[in-house]
This record gives structure tokens, C-alpha cells and sequence, in this order.
């Protein structure tokens, strides 16, 4: 079974653009969660989809949001970009995101802003 | 708010030795504690999970020790090898029964050396 993929695996933007990343989750699975990795906050969750509606959100502006499709692949899309949004960016999947279903990680996406 | 702190932030152990990293929580409602194991250029991958009805789980030479009371838990990887050395992050979610998102701790640097 082929794990979670992102497109693109690396990206660099400027400052005030807008980016829009994708993910394909395992085949099988409906939940679909992003989270932001950077060295000085660490891991941090930003949104789930389950069934293309938004669960649940973390903490994060509006200028970042997402989407799930009927076939389940997911995308975030993060707009004025700031040099602040420099960071990984990982895609887990999951069978029903319930806690104790395991999230299955994609390779991330790795946005540079200049 | 950081609800799930990790100690140490890095961590030097001979081949063969116990590696130990901690890790403490805040918020009661918690009822998963996975934890994660991350490679350069690699998403997180799941290494072991705990839930909070028992005080300790162990796959293999990885061993989950979980003090409800304490509100901590810890991971022992016994008989450290080279292929060991990576970032652990310690998380925990809360099982709303149809949402969840994992709150990872700051993340702890492993190195197994020979």
C-alpha cells in the first residue's frame, strides 16, 4: 500500500505570495491532518479534514486554510506569505482520526520564503 | 501554551546503553501518548502509544512508562543502536470521538554513538 504523498516535496516563494500544497493520504483513509514543523515551535497542528469538512483547527491565522476532496486528497493553501511561514510542512492520514488511530506521516513540504 | 514538555532537548548514548527521554503534560483530558520517531528528510513515523488505563507498554526495545498521577511519561529505548539515532517527539491527543489532533512535545535529538 503506498504511503501519504506531498507535492511539491520543495518550494520557495516570496514574501506576499500565495502557495497551495497537496497531499494524497493512504488509500483507505479519511482523515487528513496538516501540521507546521519549524525548529523554534517544533510541531504544530493546523487543521483536520474528515469526510471534506473541517474538524478540527489549531491556532493558526486565516491566511492559512484547506481543503479536503471527495477522493479524500487534501490541500493547504497559505496566502501573503511571511518570512515567518518558512517551514516543513507534514500531511498525516489516518483511517477515522479518532486519537487512538494511528496518523500515518507523509515526507513533508519543505517552503522557503524569501 | 506548550501542554506537553520533552526533556532533553538532545541526548549522547553508547552503543548498547538506555536512552531516556521524558516528557510531562498538563491537560488531564489527554487519553493517547504516542511517540514518534523522525529522520532527516523523513516525516514522523510512529514508534510506539500508550494509553493512560496502563503504566507501561514495550515493543521490542522500545518501553513506554506512563505516571497518570504525575502526569508523565517517558520512553526507555534499551540496547541503543547507531540506527537509533534520530529526533523523538513525544504527543498526545484527546479522543473527542470524531476529531482528534496530536500536541507534540519540543522534540529530542538522539545520537547512538559506537
Amino acid at each position: 500500500k503506498a504511503g501519504v504523498t506531498q507535492t511539491p516535496r520543495y518550494l520557495i516563494k516570496t514574501r506576499g505570495q500565495q502557495v497551495t500544497l497537496s497531499c494524497s493520504p493512504i488509500s483507505g483513509h479519511r482523515s487528513v491532518s496538516w501540521y507546521q514543523q519549524t525548529p523554534g515551535q517544533g510541531l504544530q497542528f493546523l487543521f483536520e479534514y474528515f469526510s471534506e469538512t473541517q474538524r478540527n483547527k489549531g491556532n493558526f491565522p486565516g491566511r492559512f486554510s484547506g481543503r479536503q476532496f471527495s477522493n479524500s486528497r487534501s490541500e493547504m493553501n497559505v496566502s501573503t506569505l511571511e518570512l515567518g511561514d518558512s517551514a516543513l510542512y507534514l500531511c498525516a492520514s489516518s483511517t477515522s482520526g479518532r486519537s487512538y488511530n494511528e496518523q500515518f506521516f507523509g515526507p513533508g513540504t519543505r517552503l522557503t520564503v524569501l | 501554551q506548550q501542554q506537553v514538555k520533552q526533556s532533553p532537548q538532545s541526548l549522547i548514548v553508547q552503543k548498547g546503553g538506555i536512552s531516556i527521554i521524558n516528557c510531562a503534560y498538563e491537560n488531564t483530558a489527554f487519553d493517547y501518548f504516542p511517540w514518534y520517531q523522525q529522520f532527516p528528510g523523513k516525516g514522523p513515523a510512529l514508534l510506539i502509544a500508550i494509553r493512560p488505563d496502563v503504566s507501561e507498554k514495550k515493543e521490542g526495545r522500545f518501553t513506554i512508562s506512563f505516571n497518570k498521577s504525575a502526569k508523565q511519561f517517558s520512553l526507555h529505548i534499551m540496547d541503543s543502536q547507531p540506527g537509533d539515532s534520530a529526533t523523538y517527539f513525544c504527543a498526545a491527543s484527546i479522543n473527542t470521538g470524531t476529531a482528534s489532533k496530536l500536541t507534540f512535545g519540543t522534540g529530542t535529538r538522539l545520537q547512538v554513538t559506537l
